[in-house]
């Protein structure tokens, strides 16, 4: 059973960089037949995809967020990692890592889900 | 940029049927997904493909997806339905989630 899990700091001072790691296990992220994304939820809000990864098919970004975010994907752990620079309150959020299935041009669904971390911004 | 629009609520009595819209321009031209959420749980995956079950999911889950409108159907609607309820599309190697429907089976 593929299991998602993230990691990184509970607490965040606005104008620093937010750094998250999801750890993936039962699987290998090194398949060409999935994406890896993040995904955040502000309390009381709704989803807010924020970029996917492929080992193969390159990089891809929320285009509110491009100027701010990082993603890059580390095989030889088998995670994925997330860095969000400059932020503010407003970027305070359950931080979700899931794997996105890639079926023909238009299908990418996420399938597995980690538990979802709490980042919050303050000083 | 693509925008997919949902209801922000939704109503139904137990045992009838539900429908979630979600709508976008030419939606149908691509798959829609959709997530059920309960407060405190990360999403799940109810419906890919405009109309696919994962394994696990109730056979009273139902979507499908036509000119510009996904829609997500619970027959039969438990209480424990009750739930925020996502859509999701791709578009121009984007992730478009709609603002969510909550579902309240009262």
């Amino acid at each position: 059973q593929l299991q998602l899990q993230e990691s990184g700091p509970g607490l965040v001072k606005p104008s620093e960089t937010l750094s998250l790691t999801c750890a993936v296990s039962g699987g290998s992220i090194s398949s060409s037949s999935y994406y890896w994304g993040w995904i955040r939820q502000p309390p009381g809000k709704g989803l807010e995809w924020i970029a996917s990864i492929s080992y193969s098919a390159g990089i891809f970004y929320n285009p509110s967020l491009k100027s701010r975010v990082t993603i890059s994907i580390d095989t030889s752990r088998n995670q994925f990692s997330l860095e969000l620079t400059s932020v503010t309150a407003a970027d305070t959020a359950v931080y979700y890592c899931a794997r996105q299935n890639i079926v023909g041009i238009t299908g990418r669904h996420f399938d597995y889900w980690g538990q979802g971390t709490l980042v919050t911004v303050s000083s | 940029s693509y925008e997919v629009t949902q209801p922000p609520s939704v109503s139904v009595s137990p045992g009838q049927t539900a429908f979630i819209t979600c709508s976008g321009d030419k939606l149908g031209d691509k798959y829609a997904s959709w997530y059920q959420q309960k407060p405190g749980q990360s999403p799940v995956l109810v419906i890919h493909e405009d109309t696919k079950r994962p394994s696990g999911i109730p056979g009273r889950f139902s979507g499908s997806n036509s000119g510009n409108t996904a829609t997500l159907t619970i027959s039969g609607t438990q209480a424990m339905d009750e739930a925020d309820y996502y859509c999701q599309a791709w578009d121009s190697s984007h992730v478009v989630f709609g603002g969510g429907t909550k579902l309240t089976v009262l």
